[in-house]
């Protein structure tokens, strides 16, 4: 099935620093959603996007819905250890019920 | 946010075998859905269940492979039906929660030998 463009795939950064991931699609979105999964559980959501241009924080977690409705991005400031896991991004089409999933950024720590 | 169960959290299943899948929401909700994530993999949705009609199956995935329930808004089964190691995947059970987002529950993780 169809999948956004997430990158990078995987990073590897030192506690403390701060993260920026991204997704891309051909195609726009009316929603943008992002998960966090760690091992073993199911995705939980993190932020949720409804508005182009909209920017959305939650804790140390910032997302922004592109303006072209086509992109979104996730930055993690000042991370710790439990930000560990794989973050996805998923878009939802107007009017449809289903998300579209981005392949994933698995996010590593070193303390 | 929703709260979500599945059961069970985990199988080892043998080939030929079928297993089914339950998944619990704590509140009525009009959509749930079923996506399949293989090791390292992305999610990727098996089908779209209402209460009172039958599945929408996405391409590649159908009825007699992957049967599903959905007997009222608060409680969906899946079935992975004979079963092969290719199946060995975690299955996740969703739920629309409004405005336009999903909850997911924690998955079962099954294992086909």
């Amino acid at each position: 099935g169809q999948q956004l463009n997430q990158s990078p795939q995987s990073m590897f950064i030192q506690e403390g620093e701060d993260v920026s991931m991204n997704c891309t699609s051909s195609s726009i979105f009316n929603t943008w959603l992002w998960y966090k999964q760690d091992p073993g559980e199911g995705p939980v959501l993190l932020i949720a996007l409804y508005k182009a241009g909209e920017l959305t924080s939650n804790g140390r977690l910032t997302a922004q819905f592109g303006i072209t409705r086509k992109d979104s991005f996730l930055n993690i400031s000042a991370s710790i250890p439990s930000d560990v896991g794989i973050y996805f991004c998923a878009g939802r089409y107007q009017g449809a019920q289903k998300l579209v999933f981005g392949q994933g950024t698995r996010l590593t720590i070193n303390p | 946010s929703a709260v979500i169960s599945q059961k069970p959290s985990r199988d080892i299943c043998q080939r030929g075998t079928s297993l089914t899948i339950q998944c619990q929401v704590d509140s009525q909700v009009t959509m749930m859905f079923w996506y399949r994530q293989q090791p390292g993999q992305s999610l990727t949705l098996i089908a779209t269940a209402n209460q009172g009609s039958e599945a929408t199956y996405e391409s590649g995935f159908v009825i007699d492979k992957f049967p599903i329930s959905r007997p009222n808004l608060t409680f969906s089964t899946l079935t992975v039906s004979n079963m092969s190691p290719e199946d060995s995947s975690i299955y996740l059970c969703s739920a629309d929660r409004g405005p336009e987002t999903q909850y997911f529950g924690p998955g079962t993780r099954l294992l086909v030998l």
